[in-house]
């Protein structure tokens, strides 16, 4: 499977625990896209990466919150101290930075904050 | 007003059935448009690019109105497995955070 994957697709934890969450993008891809997504709503931007560098973050992404990419291909986003107001589904996405710049989604992490 | 708003539905419709959804956008600079769609606790998945002059895939025709600021998605001869949510996604501007994705209409056809 060539698509982009997530790891774990489903974390429960205890409020003001900290938690990590993996994306693989597709192998090509430069670009990644992190997004958070509540019942009822679209997905809402969290940060993005071309390559290695964070180039953009969302207000909605408190000092909790920390991604990275370190060389280019995979990411993490970690969690810290998580509320119950974290509880979600965490997205990835990657695209290959064309001229319309589709982005593909990975299957996700449901995040429950006990 | 939202960036991006969609009528939430849900729209229950006969299978065989045509139905368009419109999505309306704010800023009139937006320069890329397209549809996802996705189903129950599962991730969005491209349906379609949206083109200045309109494009078709299949049973799929999606329009770019630009005075209007709004995009149309239109169903024909609707089946069973389209049952899903339509997401509408318009980016505003050249940063990633100006990718703006509707709340979505939810579609629900009926034997």
């Amino acid at each position: 499977d060539t698509g982009v994957s997530q790891d774990p697709r489903h974390k429960i934890t205890k409020r003001g625990q900290n938690v990590t969450f993996r994306c693989d993008p597709i192998s090509e891809h430069n670009r990644l896209y992190w997004y958070r997504q509540t019942l009822g709503q679209g997905p809402e931007f969290l940060t993005y990466f071309q390559n290695e560098a964070q180039l953009e973050k969302s207000r909605l992404l408190s000092d909790r919150f920390s991604a990275e990419r370190p060389k280019g291909s995979f990411s993490t986003l970690e969690i810290q101290r998580t509320e119950q107001g974290d509880s979600a589904m965490y997205l990835c996405a990657s695209s290959a930075g064309n001229v319309y710049n589709e982005q593909f989604f990975g299957p996700g992490t449901r995040l429950t904050v006990l | 007003r939202k960036e991006v708003e969609q009528d939430p539905g849900p729209f229950n419709v006969p299978e065989g059935a045509t139905v368009a959804f419109n999505c309306t956008y704010s800023n009139s600079a937006s320069q890329s448009f397209f549809w996802y769609r996705q189903d129950c606790r599962k991730e969005p998945k491209l349906l379609m690019s949206v083109y200045s002059s309109g494009n078709e895939d299949g049973r799929f025709t999606a329009q770019l109105n630009r005075a209007s600021q709004y995009i149309s998605l239109l169903i024909r001869d609707s089946k069973l497995s389209d049952s899903a949510t339509y997401l509408c996604v318009v980016n505003i501007g050249s940063s990633a955070s100006k990718i703006i994705f509707g709340s979505g209409t939810r579609l629900s056809i009926r034997p």
